[in-house]
């Protein structure tokens, strides 16, 4: 049973242009997360979503960022005309629902860097 | 707003040691996690506690969860320098909707 698989793992781009993270979450699973690592910072939610639907985007930043998990293929989070501090590592996480006991697990990351 | 709060953020000790790091939270919660993270790395699950009392050990690691006190710890008992990465708690909110993270305690175990 494959794990949560993201990618790229590791993403450059120049400053203006677009970046697209892709999260495909573990089988049987319908339940996404987004997080995001700053440099030297602990991880801060993102975005939640289910199948279809945005849950709780209470993390996301106001403007250039979006996220969707379509019906068919994995979650994608895409991030327009990257600046310098968007330079981080960003993870994707499922889990089976919110329920109590249902675990979170956590891809690998993509690392991006904005130059 | 759910607050997480680990301390100490820098940890530095001799091998052989033993230590604990703290982990406070301000509201109730249903699930505790303990994450290692090497630099670069993803995130390595240690340990989820669930439930007030909860005690659970792997090798020199052994985690707990007081409920009441919104307290957890992260014990680590004759550290060795493979130990060396930075330890994130992550408690689920209410809602079970998302994990907060705590800042993280990156530990060095010097030989």
């Amino acid at each position: 049973n494959a794990g949560v698989m993201q990618n790229p793992r590791h993403l450059v781009r120049r400053r203006g242009q677009e970046a697209r993270l892709r999260c495909s979450p573990m089988k049987g699973h319908s339940h996404v997360y987004w997080y995001r690592q700053l440099p030297e910072e602990g991880l801060k939610f993102m975005v939640y979503l289910q199948k279809e639907n945005i849950i709780d985007e209470s993390g996301m930043p106001k403007e250039r960022f979006s996220a969707e998990f379509p019906k068919e293929g994995p979650s994608i989070l895409r991030i327009q005309q990257v600046v310098r501090g968007d330079s981080a590592a960003y993870f994707c996480a499922s889990s089976l629902g919110p329920a109590s006991g249902n675990t979170i697990y956590f891809g690998e990351g993509s690392w991006l860097t904005v130059v | 707003e759910l607050k997480v709060e680990q301390n100490p953020l820098f940890l530095s000790m001799q091998e052989g040691k033993n230590y604990t790091i703290y982990c406070n939270y301000s509201t109730t919660s249903d699930r505790l996690y303990w994450y290692r993270q090497d630099p670069g790395k993803s995130l390595e699950s240690l340990f989820v506690l669930l439930s007030n009392g909860a005690v659970k050990q792997e090798g020199r690691l052994m985690a707990s969860l007081d409920t009441k006190a919104r307290l957890s710890t992260l014990h680590i008992t004759a550290a060795v320098h493979d130990l060396s990465a930075t330890y994130f708690c992550a408690v689920d909110g209410a809602s079970g909707s998302r994990l907060t993270f705590g800042e993280g305690t990156q530990l060095t175990v010097n030989p």
